[in-house]
């Protein structure tokens, strides 16, 4: 069964600090992986997408890791703001047979405060 | 601003009542997806639309249907809600095979009471 798991469940830090979100997956065919973040009260917005060949990727002050041999993800956020304040989501994607889409395995997602 | 728009934002619906979930994007995206969305649970998708026309289930779909008359709207419909329906519910679409341009609409928070 396809999963992705996420930790930890929560998170608190400091503003300006540095902190890292884990993700690990069990998802096959493997396509591709996103990391999203979801304001409390909207909808998820994308901050990263990385293929199988993709190692590193960043988008602003967020950067994603990916190791596809161990089946791990990270999201490395640097100098936080109270803005990044949010749930951040690991979701997985897996290529179906050809016409037949993909089919996306969500996390449960990593809860971050960030306080002054 | 190019989107998708979800309505209504919230509801509160008596058990038994037929309710419409309204879903409109102006990407020109094939794809469209709904999910739902509970605490302690990742997204999980009820239906999804590959293309104009067609519809296919998720990993949820019991209680719900959908219909994709056009390549904008996919209208989500509880046929005769119940209390376990209560959820956030959530319109997606993307515009590829593989998912990229995948975008969220911010979501209709139902209670079923």
């Amino acid at each position: 069964k396809n999963q992705v798991e996420q930790s930890p469940q929560s998170l608190i830090i400091l503003e300006g600090k540095n902190c890292t979100l884990q993700c690990n997956y069990t998802v096959s065919p493997f396509s591709n992986l996103r990391w999203y973040k979801q304001d409390t009260g909207r909808g998820p917005v994308s901050l990263t997408i990385m293929t199988f060949s993709e190692n590193t990727k960043s988008n602003g002050r967020y950067t994603a890791t990916l190791d596809a041999d161990t089946k791990q993800s990270s999201l490395h956020i640097t100098a936080s703001q109270l803005s990044d304040s949010a749930s951040y989501i690991c979701v997985v994607s897996a290529l179906l047979a050809a016409g037949g889409g993909n089919k996306l395995t969500f996390g449960t997602g990593t809860q971050l405060k960030v306080e002054l | 601003i190019a989107g998708i728009t979800q309505a209504p934002t919230s509801q509160i619906l008596a058990a038994g009542r037929r309710m419409t979930l309204r879903c409109t994007q102006d990407m020109r995206h094939n794809a469209m997806y709904w999910y739902r969305q509970d605490l302690g649970l990742g997204l999980r998708l009820i239906h999804y639309s590959n293309t104009a026309g067609t519809t296919g289930k998720g990993e949820v779909p019991d209680g719900y249907s959908v219909s994709r008359a056009n390549t904008d709207d996919f209208p989500l419909t509880l046929a005769s809600a119940v209390p376990s329906q209560t959820s956030v519910y959530f319109c997606a679409s993307s515009d590829s095979e593989q998912g990229y341009g995948y975008t969220f609409g911010s979501g209709t928070r139902l209670t079923v009471v």
